[in-house]
């Protein structure tokens, strides 16, 4: 069966903190890995990575994957409110294109 | 611009009743998935779709019903209402990996 973990389940930080994600995962014949944020609502799209090494970056977000280790992980730097979110972890195999989520982290910015 | 339209925004049910909830895209996605969030669980597949009249099911399927008869829509049927259907539940549509969501519906079984 596969699996994604996600940790912390939720942290508490202050406006311009630094904050990173951690996201591990057991899965037969990964494909992708993605990062969702869920604010009030639909979660939206953040990265997909498919290559160890490589970082994905926008603006103060930023995600690598590590496939020899199975796990990702999501920064966040220089954090403001709007980041307050449900950040989800996703997997992808090459299976049928399900995707497999983690249980999220709850990350709540203070002023 | 609508993206993935999700209707209704919130439903209350007795035990028992039957209800379609629908799910419309724009996009022209093939893929399209149902999925339900419950506290503390993420987000759980129910059924999922790579075209029209071809319909599998998720990790959760059982209690629902889905058809696929245009590239647009996608309806989710529970057929008799149960309190552990209470969920909020996501319509998607894909292209390639990436999900776009609808906005989700709060379902309450009494």
């Amino acid at each position: 069966e596969d699996k994604v973990v996600q940790s912390p389940l939720s942290l508490v930080v202050h406006e311009g903190d630094t904050v990173t994600l951690n996201c591990s995962y057991e899965v037969t014949n990964f494909r992708s890995l993605l990062w969702y944020k869920q604010e009030k609502k639909a979660p939206t799209f953040l990265f997909m990575l498919t290559s160890s090494g490589i970082e994905k970056k926008s603006g103060r977000l930023s995600s690598i994957l590590d496939k020899k280790e199975l796990f990702s992980i999501l920064n966040i730097t220089a954090t403001q409110t709007g980041d307050s979110a449900v950040y989800l972890c996703a997997v992808e195999t090459t299976n049928d294109y399900k995707l497999s989520f983690g249980a999220g982290t709850t990350v709540t910015v203070r002023a | 611009n609508a993206g993935v339209t999700q209707t209704p925004k919130f439903q209350v049910l007795k035990t028992g009743q039957s209800m379609t909830l629908q799910c419309a895209q724009d996009m022209n996605h093939e893929y399209m998935s149902w999925y339900r969030q419950d506290p503390g669980m993420g987000l759980r597949l129910i059924h999922y779709s790579v075209g029209a009249g071809i319909t599998d099911q998720g990790e959760v399927p059982n209690g629902y019903n889905v058809s696929r008869s245009t590239t647009e829509d996608f309806p989710l049927r529970l057929l008799s209402a149960a309190p552990s259907q209470t969920s909020v539940y996501f319509c998607a549509s894909s292209y390639r990996q990436k999900l776009f969501f609808g906005s989700g519906t709060q379902l309450s079984v009494l």
